[in-house]
């Protein structure tokens, strides 16, 4: 019953490294998302994926880029982090368009 | 750009009262408006959602109606308990059938 799994859950990352955000889904869904959540604000779509090997971006995708090899995974990766991208990312995932997305439980990144 | 506000950002309540959050959104296409309960720590989680042929949805407690004449879709929670303190998101979809999201309620249920 693991629904959307993120890893890691905390990071600690110093400006200009690079790191990778995995999220795993088990309920065989098309829809893949990338959202990030800043205080004060509602989250905000990074990047998504309609399939297996399509990405597209979303309202925030400076600074990001994403995979999507095999269908129940999604990766975001940050090239060179910088401290406004200290965040909270949340992966979700839905059937179809239109359909309920199912959050993981987010990965806690700070940028020093 | 298309936004959806959210409205109140905090909302503290009596045990037992009801407790009713507001969104308005901007794009006209949009038809799809659910409603996610956040707990500290989780993620998201959908507990209603309500289509634009539809004006009202009820779960138990838990209701969401719809006027699209005037962009407007409310959460409505009735006889309140401690387990629904949290935070409530709004949004709706737009033509491209991704989410905007309203900033939030953070919702305390006083016992």
């Amino acid at each position: 019953n693991a629904g959307v799994t993120q890893t890691p859950k905390f990071r600690v990352l110093k400006t200009g490294q690079s790191m990778t955000l995995l999220c795993a889904q088990d309920m065989n869904h098309e829809y893949m998302y990338w959202y990030r959540q800043d205080p004060g604000m509602g989250l905000r779509l990074i990047h998504y994926s309609v399939g297996e090997g399509t990405t597209a971006k979303g309202e925030v995708p400076d600074g990001y880029n994403v995979s999507r090899l095999k269908k129940q995974n999604f990766l975001l990766g940050l090239e060179s982090a910088a401290p406004s991208q200290t965040s909270v990312y949340f992966c979700a995932s839905s059937y179809a368009q239109g359909q309920p997305q199912h959050f993981g439980d987010g990965t806690r990144l700070s940028i020093l | 750009g298309e936004n959806v506000e959210q409205h109140p950002s905090t909302l503290s309540v009596q045990e037992g009262d009801s407790a009713v959050i507001k969104c308005t959104y901007s794009d006209s296409a949009s038809n799809y408006f659910p409603w996610y309960k956040q707990e500290l720590g989780k993620g998201p989680q959908l507990i209603i959602d309500i289509r634009s042929n539809v004006g009202e949805k009820k779960d138990q407690r838990i209701a969401v109606t719809l006027n699209k004449t005037a962009k407007h879709f409310s959460l409505h929670i009735t006889e309140t308990q401690p387990e629904d303190s949290a935070v409530y998101f709004c949004a709706a979809s737009m033509s491209n059938y991704q989410l905007i999201w309203g900033a939030g309620t953070k919702l305390i249920i006083k016992p």
